[in-house]
């Protein structure tokens, strides 16, 4: 079990928006700034978003990610069947540990 | 170009030791916390250690505590993992990836392709 809660599974049509949520607690989500990694099968993960909000160069803006209180979302717009991968949040809590959430398969259909 | 490598995985018996190795190349590796992240097949990413750019900062996820330790050489640009006492739920792709600097801890914008260890008699 994952301390941070993400949906197993979301599906949506080709062109359409998606969201993935992502729910902590004031330990990590609460106090820290949330990440979003995209990740094929037999390939490293990539960084999609950083401090809740931001993209790194070279994503493109069909990616967009928010936070608010203890929980954070990943949205995509124009779903492509490219997208079609394993999504993870990421934060680091107060603990000093980084932490993970169970991944979200998310499915073009 | 930014790269990772990682190394040294491969079958292992239970209750033995093994060592990985994250070669860097492409930045300056002295300036930057690394981690080491891991998957299980079938299952989902598991942070697993952070060690500071100098060394002397080191942090691990509480199913490793006490078994693994971190270290870099950072006149060779290499980072390590060493393994002990190792289980079965071992078992996994073992990453090592960069913390992106001027970010919120915990942010791993570089990763490598992973190495696999396998426990097993």
């Amino acid at each position: 079990q994952s301390v941070l809660t993400q949906p197993p599974s979301v599906s949506a049509a080709p062109g359409q928006k998606v969201t993935i949520s992502c729910s902590g607690s004031s330990s990590n989500i609460g106090s820290n700034y949330v990440s979003w990694y995209q990740k094929f099968p037999g390939t490293a993960p990539k960084l999609l978003i950083f401090d809740s909000d931001k993209r790194p160069s070279g994503i493109p803006d069909r990616f967009s990610g928010s936070k608010s209180g203890t929980s954070a979302t990943l949205a995509i717009t124009g779903l492509q069947t490219g997208d079609e991968a394993d999504y993870y949040c990421g934060t680091w809590d107060n603990s000093l540990s980084a932490l993970f959430g169970g991944g979200t398969k998310l499915t073009v259909l | 170009q930014v790269r990772l490598v990682e190394s040294g995985g491969g079958v292992v018996q239970p209750g033995k030791s093994l060592r990985l190795s994250c070669a860097a190349s492409g930045f300056t590796f002295s300036s930057y916390t690394m981690h080491w992240v891991r998957q299980a097949p079938g299952m989902g990413l598991e942070w697993l250690a952070v060690i500071s750019y100098v060394g002397n900062n080191q942090f691990f996820a509480d199913s490793v505590k006490g078994r693994f330790s971190i270290s870099r050489d950072n006149s060779q640009k290499t980072l390590f993992l060493q393994m002990n006492r190792m289980r079965a739920e071992d078992t996994a792709v073992y990453y090592c990836a960069r913390e992106r600097d001027s970010s919120g801890l915990g942010v791993f914008d570089v990763w490598g392709q992973g190495t696999m260890v396998t426990v097993s008699s």
